[in-house]
């Protein structure tokens, strides 16, 4: 176990749809980092956190966006869903001591769009 | 060229034999390895990270870094059946995002 939590578990949305999934970072932990695993792939770098910031991003339309809160616990947000949104989301916590990218997974959010 | 490449799997190895996993990168900057196990149905696991070139050895696994070739692997000795999953390679980029390969799966064969 990680300490990184992550709800809900499962969603089921349907196209056109929004969705929030939520993460708290391990304890000591002040970055997160958002990414999308689809099925039989590796996981594909959404956006990372720090200090309540966007530190940078990777190559997902802006209908993806998140927001991180004081206590460190992180948001995504999906609008206008597509069938291709299915897949497993992963918050991942992290610090800059010792390593920002020394990242530790939740458990994940499965959500699939139908 | 994809950032992060790994060999394609799916491996099978024999219980007790050792499992070689590769892995090539693209981004000659990169300081940082991690190896990351997820079994079926579950996240990724973080199982080693190295830095220096040459080997790293913990328990079981050992991770091995060329920075002049751009390789990384992950050896597992005397497999077990409990290592049976797809293996990780991560690499880190310039914008604070890892890169992951696509992943190799292994199966232990009792």
């Amino acid at each position: 176990e990680t300490g990184v939590t992550q709800s809900p578990t499962h969603l089921i949305k349907t196209r056109g749809q929004q969705v929030t999934l939520r993460c708290s970072s391990q304890s000591g932990h002040n970055t997160v980092s958002w990414y999308q695993q689809a099925l039989g792939q590796g996981p594909q770098f959404i956006f990372q956190y720090y200090r309540e910031e966007e530190n940078g991003r990777g190559n997902f339309p802006p209908r993806f966006s998140g927001l991180q809160f004081p206590n460190y616990s992180s948001e995504l947000n999906v609008n206008a869903l597509e069938l291709d949104d299915s897949a497993l989301y992963l918050c991942a916590s992290s610090s800059l001591q010792p390593d920002i990218y020394e990242q530790y997974f939740g458990p994940g959010t499965r959500l699939t769009v139908t | 060229q994809k950032e992060v490449e790994q060999n394609s799997g799916p491996l099978s190895v024999p219980e007790g034999a050792i499992a070689s996993l590769n892995c090539t990168y693209s981004d000659r900057g990169s300081q940082s390895f991690f190896w990351y196990r997820q079994y079926s149905g579950k996240s990724p696991e973080l199982i080693m990270f190295i830095y220096s070139n040459g080997d790293k050895e913990d328990g079981r696994f050992t991770a091995q870094l060329n920075k002049a070739s751009q390789y990384v692997s992950l050896l597992i000795r005397d497999s077990q059946p409990s290592d049976s999953a797809t293996y990780l390679c991560a690499v880190p980029s310039n914008d604070y995002k890892l890169s992951f390969g696509a992943g190799t799966t292994v199966t232990v064969r009792a």
